[in-house]
């Protein structure tokens, strides 16, 4: 079983509507999540990041964190069509012997369409 | 948000040949820097950790022959692939993160490596 699971899609959108991800994972131990959209053929670039359990919202994103039943969420609002990307969850332990260390999930690739 | 660059953003080569992949953070140092792989719809998978100054950390699996890593300065690292053949094509990315205590890291483009 992989530690963090996130289903690779396609989720195909209307331009307009929410777009709502996941992942979970099995380890009780991860205290820090991102949120990282990554391009095609380009590099992941951090979208938020958050430590503890509840909400974090950020212009049209909304990061959503539930220790208790190790589950995280991205919902994007009013979704555009340059909103298509793969969304990439990432959770580290940010303890001293794994510091640095992400563990990624596979990444939901998004299409919305105009 | 912090940048990092890669250079060459992609690369052909001939089976045997070595190739240097220079990873630079613009706007911040970079106290330690990460080098993924990543191969065509998966996700990243972490080859190395290196912290400025010292020997680079592998992940199990990778080899460090092959793999030479450099961490010469707060805002370069490079990556060399040694002897490359075609299952070494992939994209590889670094990533920066200037801040002890936090796992935030900061990704290049990523550079495209094709061996033929």
């Amino acid at each position: 079983q992989k530690e963090v699971e996130q289903d690779p899609g396609p989720l195909s959108v209307p331009e307009g509507a929410i777009v709502s991800l996941n992942c979970t994972y099995s380890n009780s131990a991860f205290q820090y999540f991102m949120w990282y959209r990554q391009y095609s053929r380009k590099g992941p670039e951090l979208l938020m990041y958050t430590y503890s359990s509840g909400n974090k919202e950020d212009g049209r994103f909304t990061a959503q964190v539930d220790k208790s039943s190790k589950y995280i969420s991205l919902f994007i609002r009013d979704s555009q069509p340059s909103d298509s990307a793969t969304y990439l969850c990432a959770m580290s332990l940010m303890t001293t012997d794994s510091w640095g260390k992400l563990q990624f999930g596979a990444g939901t690739q998004v299409v919305v369409t105009p | 948000g912090a940048v990092v660059s890669q250079h060459p953003s992609r690369v052909i080569c001939k089976s045997g040949t070595s190739v240097k992949i220079e990873c630079r953070s613009l706007d911040f140092q970079a106290t330690t820097m990460f080098w993924y792989r990543q191969f065509p719809k998966q996700s990243l998978m972490l080859m190395a950790t290196s912290n400025e100054g010292s020997k680079a950390t592998y992940e199990q699996g990778v080899e460090k022959d092959k793999f030479l890593i450099n961490h010469a300065s707060l805002t370069l690292s490079t990556l060399t692939v040694t002897s490359a053949h075609p299952e070494d094509s992939s994209f590889y990315i670094c990533s920066g993160s200037g801040e002890r205590g936090t796992d935030t890291q900061y990704f290049g483009p990523g550079t495209r490596l094709t061996v033929l």
